[in-house]
């Protein structure tokens, strides 16, 4: 079956650390996009990809880094610049780059800061 | 001025009823309106999309769209325990990403 597969599910982060946070797809999908949910709130857009090797920043960029090496992945870097983490990220892609249809969302990933 | 606005709720309603979510939005360029519903926990699933006036139904759902006044909303008929989750509302302006109310929680009280 095709989908986003996120991983990991759950992520601790201590003080300082880097982590990396996996999303990839197998829909053919061209366009993938991260976003960040902290409670009660919406979905705030972090980066975005439209094709391979060509990414953009979002409303919340900073402290965070992305590669868009293949179609298929687009992983999201957490830096020791991002101040306040902990949150829910959600990793989604458009069929055909488009947005008419809506997003495909994988499953996220909860990151806490320990 | 938000671009995307819900009522957070939550919303509660008795099983069996309609349940009527509403969104407002601030770009009157947009084209195309998507319902997704998130359980507590889990990601957001698509349930309703809708891209002219007037409404649009699928099953219990019904998406309606007023672009001249800038709302779309949705009701659920027959509301179930099930139904209880948030709500979000995206919008597709035209630019680079959909655009994300904050959700109406919706309770269905048994």
């Amino acid at each position: 079956d095709g989908g986003i597969t996120q991983s990991p599910k759950y992520l601790f982060r201590k003080e300082g650390q880097n982590v990396t946070l996996s999303c990839e797809q197998n829909l053919n999908h061209d366009a993938m996009y991260w976003y960040r949910q902290d409670p009660g709130q919406g979905l705030r857009l972090i980066y975005y990809s439209q094709i391979v090797n060509d990414f953009q920043k979002g409303d919340i960029a900073e402290g965070y880094s992305v590669s868009r090496e293949k179609k298929e992945s687009f992983p999201l870097t957490v830096t020791s610049a991002q101040k306040n983490p902990t949150a829910f990220y959600l990793c989604a892609s458009t069929k055909e780059g488009t947005l008419d249809y809506g997003y495909t969302f994988g499953s996220g990933t909860r990151l806490t800061v320990v | 001025q938000k671009e995307v606005e819900q009522n957070s709720g939550p919303l509660s309603v008795p099983e069996g009823a309609i349940a009527s979510l509403n969104c407002t939005y601030s770009d009157r360029g947009s084209q195309s309106f998507f319902w997704y519903r998130q359980y507590s926990g889990k990601s957001p699933e698509l349930i309703m999309s809708i891209y002219s006036n007037g409404d649009k139904e699928d099953g219990r759902f019904t998406a309606q769209l007023n672009k001249a006044s800038q709302y779309v909303s949705l009701l659920i008929r027959d509301s179930q325990p099930s139904d209880s989750a948030t709500y979000l509302c995206a919008v597709n302006t035209g630019r680079r990403a959909l655009t994300f109310g904050s959700g109406t929680r919706l309770q269905v009280q048994p």
